[in-house]
C-alpha cells in the first residue's frame, strides 16, 4: 500500500504566484488533513476534511483554500502565494470507526519555499 | 482548554540514558493520547498511544505514563539509542472529534 502520496516534493514559488498541492490516500480513510510545519511550532493545521464533501477551517486558514475532490483526495491550494508561506505542508488521513480514536498517516511533505 | 503543552523543546540524552518528554492538557474530555515519532524529512509516524482509563502502556523501549488528576502524560524511552534521535510530538483527541491538538515537538538527540 502506498498510503498518503503528496505531490510534489519540492517546489518554489515566486510571490504572487499559485499553486496546487496534491493528496491522496488509498486506505479508504473518511477523514483528511492539511498540516503545515514550521520550526519551533508544531504542527498547525490548515483545513480539514471529516468525510467525503465536507470542508472546515482549522487553525490558519487564511491564504489557503481546499477541495476534498472524492474519498481519496484532499487538494491544498495557494491562489496568491505570501513569503510566510514558506513551509513544510503535511497530508494526513485517519479512519473514523464511531468515535473512536484512530491512527493519523502522513504523506511524506512538500517542501515549499515562497521568494 | 484546546492545548496541549510539550516540554522539554529539545533534549539531548547519551546512549543508554533514559529520555523524558512530558506533556500537559487542559480539556478533560480527551480520551486519546498518541505520541507520534518524525525523522528529518519524512512525516510523522505513531509511536504508542493511550487512552485514560490506564495509567501507563509499554511497547518495547517505549513508555507512555499518564497521569489524570494532573491532566499530564510522559513519554519515557529506556535504552535510548542514537536511532531515536527524531523529533517527538504529543498529542490529544476527543472521540467525536476529527480534530488532534499537537504539542509542539521535542528534539531529541541521543549521543554516542
Amino acid at each position: 500500500n502506498a498510503g498518503v502520496t503528496q505531490t510534489p516534493k519540492f517546489q518554489v514559488l515566486k510571490t504572487g504566484q499559485s499553486m496546487t498541492l496534491q493528496c491522496a490516500q488509498d486506505m479508504n480513510h473518511n477523514s483528511m488533513y492539511w498540516y503545515r510545519q514550521d520550526p519551533g511550532m508544531g504542527l498547525r493545521l490548515i483545513y480539514y476534511s471529516a468525510s467525503e464533501g465536507t470542508t472546515d477551517k482549522g487553525e490558519v486558514p487564511n491564504g489557503y483554500n481546499v477541495s476534498r475532490l472524492n474519498k481519496r483526495e484532499f487538494s491544498l491550494r495557494l491562489e496568491s502565494a505570501a513569503p510566510s508561506q514558506t513551509s513544510v505542508y503535511f497530508c494526513a488521513s485517519r479512519a473514523y470507526l464511531g468515535g473512536a480514536n484512530t491512527e493519523a498517516f502522513f504523506g511524506q511533505g512538500t517542501r515549499l519555499t515562497v521568494v | 482548554q484546546q492545548q496541549v503543552k510539550q516540554s522539554p523543546q529539545s533534549l539531548i540524552v547519551q546512549k543508554g540514558g533514559i529520555s523524558i518528554i512530558n506533556c500537559a492538557y487542559e480539556n478533560t474530555a480527551f480520551d486519546y493520547f498518541p505520541w507520534y515519532q518524525q525523522f528529518p524529512g519524512k512525516g510523522p509516524a505513531l509511536l504508542i498511544a493511550i487512552r485514560p482509563d490506564v495509567s501507563e502502556k509499554k511497547e518495547g523501549r517505549f513508555t507512555i505514563s499518564f497521569n489524570k488528576s494532573a491532566k499530564q502524560f510522559s513519554l519515557h524511552i529506556m535504552d535510548s539509542q542514537p536511532g531515536d534521535s527524531a523529533t517527538y510530538f504529543c498529542a490529544a483527541s476527543k472521540g467525536s472529534n476529527y480534530q488532534l491538538i499537537w504539542g509542539a515537538g521535542t528534539k531529541l538527540i541521543i549521543k554516542p
